[in-house]
């Protein structure tokens, strides 16, 4: 079946411009997170969202950073005047909801971001 | 003080070794605890878990996990040029929702 979808795969910006990345989770999967991926560090948390709703926005670094979701499907992640250590590879992941158990997140391929 | 650490490596080793990964963890309510691959410009995927202490095989894996010591190995026997990727650890409490925190990853390269 088809995995997490991301959209761009790569994209090129100036500083101070907008930039929208796309998330098409798993059919089914209630719940939605963005990783941020910086070279040669860890996966950072940015947000999860439980359908359409977002219980913990704790990892949005700065209110330049939004995200949204549609229902139980597409999420954007809307970075405004982005700056260069806004560059790094934006990772959204799907999962089913659980009460328990370890939550495997299937995770896409990135949308990798590079702030000139 | 980060609540995971993990070594970033890059750890090089001969075809046919022996590896271990490990990693250190500061939050003792972490209950499960998991090891996701990620190959080059690719996204990380779930290569097992284990809850609470104690070890886990899944053919050339072992997991092995010390909550004691707050320490949390990933051995794998007979390495492959294909076990070349980074490896992350990540961790999580139990309960509802609750999120992954992840370790930085250590790329590994295995020589044929």
């Amino acid at each position: 079946g088809a995995g997490v979808s991301q959209s761009p795969s790569n994209k090129v910006t100036e500083k101070g411009k907008d930039v929208e990345l796309r998330c098409d989770p798993i059919s089914g999967h209630t719940a939605l997170y963005w990783y941020r991926q910086r070279l040669g560090q860890g996966l950072e948390f940015l947000i999860y969202f439980q359908g359409n709703s977002a219980p913990d926005k704790s990892g949005l670094p700065s209110d330049r950073f939004s995200a949204e979701r549609t229902g139980e499907s597409v999420s954007t992640l809307t970075i405004q005047r982005t700056q260069q250590e806004d560059s790094a590879v934006y990772l959204c992941a799907s999962s089913h909801t659980w009460q328990g158990g370890a939550g495997e997140l299937f995770f896409g391929e990135g949308s990798r971001l590079t702030v000139l | 003080q980060k609540e995971v650490e993990q070594d970033p490596g890059p750890l090089s080793v001969p075809e046919g070794a022996i590896v271990s990964l490990n990693c250190t963890y500061s939050n003792s309510a972490f209950q499960y605890f998991m090891w996701y691959r990620q190959y080059s410009r690719k996204g990380p995927e779930l290569l097992m878990y284990t809850y609470s202490s104690g070890n886990k095989e899944d053919g050339r894996f072992t997991a092995q996990v010390d909550k004691s010591s707050k320490y949390i190995s990933l051995f794998i026997r007979d390495s492959q040029p294909s076990d070349s990727a980074t490896y992350l650890c990540a961790m999580k409490r139990t309960g509802g929702y609750q999120k992954v925190t992840f370790g930085t990853g250590t790329k590994l390269q295995v020589i044929p």
